[in-house]
C-alpha cells in the first residue's frame, strides 16, 4: 500500500518555462512533507519543506503548494534550468523520522 | 569533506555470501538511517539509529542486521544474500529523530547486485 505517489514517472519542460511535480498522499496523519532532488549516481538531497499547518512554502525559484483537502502537494520549479534535470521525489511523515517516499518522477530541462 | 559517506560504491556477489556496507557521517547527527531503493526505484526505509539505539525497524528479514559501534558510524551486515537483496542501499543521518525541521541527509548509496 503505497501511502506516498508519484504518478507522473517523467516530465519534460523547455528551459526558462515552469515545472510543475505533483505528489499525492492517503494518510491523513501525515503533517510534514519534504521534496527531495536526485541526480544519478548520488544520494537524494534535501529541496524544500512545508509543515501541514501552511499551504505554501517558497525558496528561491522553487514553491511548495499543500492542499490538505485534496491530499496533494505540488512543486513549481520558475524558471526551469538544465542543472534542474534530476528526480524529484516527494517525501511525508508524521513527526517520527520515518520518511515515506513517492516512486520520484524524472524532469528533463531542455536547452 | 563529504558529509555522508558509504562504502562500498559498489558491490557484486553471489547468493548465500555475507556481505557489509559501512557507513559514516561528519556532521554530528543524532539520527542514521538505512534504506532500500528497489527496482521499482520506490526508496523505503529499513532502520533508524539514534544515539546507537534502535529507533526504527521496518519490516525487513532478520538476514539483515545493523550495527551502530558510534552515532557517527551505522553499518549494514547482510547474511545469506538472496537475488531479490538487490538494490541500492542508502544510508542518512539528521539532527534528531522525530524533529521533522530537520532534514536527512543521503549518502551516494550502495549498489548491491547479487547474482
Amino acid at each position: 500500500d503505497q501511502q506516498v505517489k508519484q504518478n507522473s514517472p517523467s516530465l519534460s519542460v523547455q528551459e526558462g518555462r515552469i515545472s510543475i511535480l505533483n505528489c499525492d498522499y492517503t494518510n491523513s496523519m501525515f503533517d510534514y512533507f519534504l521534496w527531495y532532488k536526485k541526480y544519478p549516481a548520488e544520494g537524494p538531497t534535501f529541496l524544500i519543506s512545508i509543515s501541514s499547518i501552511k499551504d505554501k512554502n517558497e525558496d528561491g525559484r522553487f514553491t511548495v503548494f499543500l492542499n490538505k483537502s485534496a491530499k496533494h502537494l505540488s512543486l513549481h520549479i520558475v524558471p526551469s534550468q538544465p542543472g534542474d534535470s534530476a528526480v524529484y521525489f516527494c517525501a511525508a511523515t508524521y513527526n517520527t523520522g520515518k520518511l515515506i517516499f513517492g516512486q520520484g518522477t524524472t524532469l528533463q530541462v531542455k536547452p | 569533506d563529504t558529509a555522508v559517506s558509504q562504502t562500498p560504491k559498489y558491490l557484486v556477489t553471489q547468493m548465500g555470501n555475507d556481505k557489509s556496507i559501512k557507513c559514516e557521517q561528519n556532521l554530528g547527527h543524532d539520527t542514521m538511517y538505512w534504506y532500500k531503493q528497489d527496482s521499482k526505484k520506490f526508496l523505503k526505509i529499513m532502520f533508524s539509529y539514534n544515539n546507537k539505539e534502535l529507533i526504527i525497524n521496518e519490516t525487513v528479514p532478520n538476514r539483515f542486521s545493523p550495527k551502530s559501534p558510534d552515532k557517527a558510524h551505522l553499518n549494514l551486515h547482510i547474511n545469506s544474500l538472496e537475488l531479490g537483496d538487490s538494490a541500492v542501499y542508502f544510508c542518512a543521518s539528521s539532527q534528531d529523530n522525530g524533529r521533522v525541521d530537520y532534514e536527512q541527509y543521503f549518502g551516494p548509496g550502495t549498489r548491491l547486485t547479487v547474482t
